[in-house]
C-alpha cells in the first residue's frame, strides 16, 4: 500500500538558518503530495502541494518539488523564522478517492 | 473564512464508557473525513463519506466503532466502549468533492484521553 516516509525531529534551527526536511513515499499509482502544517494548538493546515512530477509548490517562503526518479518531495525553506516552529506533515493522495496517507510528521524548533 | 467545527475539544473517559465526537463541515463540502491522529504519528482515516454515504471505512475498528452522516452536513463518530489504545486526536476533515484536486480543510481536534 501507499506509504510516506519523513525524517525524524525535532529539528532544531537558529532563526534564518536553512530548513530541509525530507520525505520520500511508496504509492501504485501516480499521486498528489502535500505538506501540511500543525502550529501548536491548533488543526493541520496545507501548506503546498505538487499534482504531477516537476511540479514545485511554494508558500510563506517554504518550496518543495515532486521529483518522480526519487519518489521524494523534500520541504525547503532559505531563513526560518520563530513562528515557522511547528509539526509538518508530508502527504499523498491517490487521485480517486483523495484520502490522505500522512508520514510520521517532523517538529521543527526555531529559536531566536 | 469557514471553518470546520468540531466538539467537544477535549474528552476524558473511562475504558469501556461510551464516547461521540461530533464534526460539522465547511458548508457545501459533500465529502468528510475522520482521521485518527495517535501522539507522535501522522493522522490515518477511519472513515470518509462522500454526502450520506460511506466511501472507505477500512480502517474503522467496526466492533467498537461507528460513523454516520445522515443527512449528508454534519457526522457524530462514536466508540463504545472505549479501551486505553483509544487515547489520541480525532480529526475531521472537508472537501468540497472527492479527489486529489480538492484541498482537505481540518478541524482543530478532539483529544480523547481514556483512563
Amino acid at each position: 500500500g501507499d506509504s510516506v516516509t519523513q525524517m525524524e525531529g525535532p529539528v532544531t534551527l537558529s532563526e534564518e538558518a536553512f530548513l530541509t526536511i525530507n520525505c520520500t513515499y511508496t504509492a501504485t499509482g501516480y499521486p498528489s503530495l502535500f505538506w501540511y502544517v500543525q502550529y501548536p494548538g491548533e488543526g493541520l493546515q496545507l501548506l503546498l502541494k505538487a499534482t504531477k512530477a516537476d511540479d514545485k509548490g511554494s508558500n510563506k517562503g517554504f518550496e518543495a518539488t515532486y521529483r518522480k526518479e526519487t519518489t521524494s518531495f523534500h520541504l525547503e525553506k532559505g531563513s526560518v523564522q520563530v513562528s515557522d516552529s511547528a509539526v509538518y506533515f508530508c502527504a499523498l493522495s491517490e487521485a480517486a478517492g483523495n484520502k490522505l496517507t500522512f508520514g510520521g510528521g517532523t517538529r521543527v524548533l526555531v529559536k531566536p | 473564512e469557514a471553518e470546520v467545527a468540531q466538539s467537544p475539544r477535549y474528552k476524558i473517559t473511562e475504558k469501556s464508557q461510551a464516547v461521540a465526537f461530533w464534526c460539522d463541515p465547511i458548508s457545501g463540502h459533500a465529502t468528510l473525513y475522520w482521521y485518527r491522529q495517535i501522539l507522535g504519528q501522522g493522522p490515518e482515516l477511519l472513515v470518509q463519506f462522500q454526502d450520506e454515504s460511506v466511501v472507505d471505512d477500512s480502517q474503522l475498528p467496526k466492533d467498537r466503532f461507528s460513523a454516520e452522516r445522515l443527512k449528508g452536513v454534519d457526522s457524530t463518530l462514536k466508540i463504545q466502549p472505549a479501551e486505553l489504545g483509544d487515547s489520541a486526536m480525532y480529526l475531521c476533515a472537508s472537501s468540497l468533492e472527492q479527489g486529489a484536486t480538492y484541498e482537505q480543510y481540518f478541524g482543530p481536534g478532539t483529544r480523547l484521553t481514556v483512563t
